[in-house]
């Protein structure tokens, strides 16, 4: 059974470093046809792509955030790790890790989802 | 960057009643569209990837289609558990990817 599970603090003050880790099982973060992606929803508000880290490492980031971001992941503990800079208000929501699968011919998409993680970003 | 645009952005509906929802894409995509659900609490669910494949364990009376910039999801016979927020979500440009902004279908 594939699952994701995503942890990390509830609570963050404003300018803070966020610290969230994406626990993946059932897969391996090295197979070639499977990516795991962060993406994060504020409160009422629409789905919003942060990053994604491919099974050979490489990194890609929303333009908008990307200065404050980074991806990475420890394969041998099946789990991605993405910080966040400089945390705001603006940034409180939900925070879900997915994986992404290559149906082939192109097609990918977030197959299976974390629960998500609720952070608040307040003093 | 591509923008995607759904319509409605809600709609009441009933049980029984045949529902489409629509998302236009800013530029071409060809078929490199997907739809999830979201139920109030919970992570989004994969319906359809590549415009028109119906994910595994998905129920028959879902469905997708469309090429280029203008798709639909038709629920052929909504039932009380469809009742949800449905998003798409474009991977033309994956992994930068962008999703539609939602329709809610409630009561």
């Amino acid at each position: 059974q594939v699952t994701l599970k995503e942890s990390g603090p509830v609570l963050v003050k404003p300018t803070e470093t966020l610290t969230l880790t994406c626990t993946v099982s059932g897969f391996s973060l090295s197979n070639p046809r499977m990516g795991v992606t962060w993406i994060r929803q504020p409160p009422g508000k629409a789905l919003e792509w942060l990053a994604h880290i491919f099974s050979g490492g490489e990194k890609s980031y929303t333009k908008s955030l990307r200065s404050r971001l980074t991806i990475s992941k420890d394969t041998s503990k099946s789990q991605v790790v993405l910080a966040m800079t400089n945390m705001d208000p603006a940034d409180t929501g939900t925070y879900y890790c997915a994986r992404t699968l290559d149906y082939g011919s192109g097609r990918e998409a977030f197959d299976i989802w974390g629960p998500g993680t609720m952070v608040t970003v307040s003093s | 960057d591509i923008q995607m645009t759904q319509s409605p952005s809600s709609l009441s509906a009933s049980v029984g009643d045949s529902v489409t929802i629509t998302c236009r894409a800013s530029q071409s995509i060809t078929t490199y569209l997907n739809w999830y659900q979201q139920k109030p609490g919970k992570a989004p669910n994969l319906l359809v990837y590549g415009a028109s494949s119906l994910q595994s364990g998905v129920p028959s009376r879902f469905s997708g289609a469309g090429s280029g910039t203008d798709f639909t999801l038709t629920i052929s016979s909504l039932q009380p558990e469809d009742f949800a927020t449905y998003y798409c979500q474009q991977s033309y440009t994956t992994p930068r990817v962008t999703f539609g902004p939602g329709t809610k279908v409630d009561f």
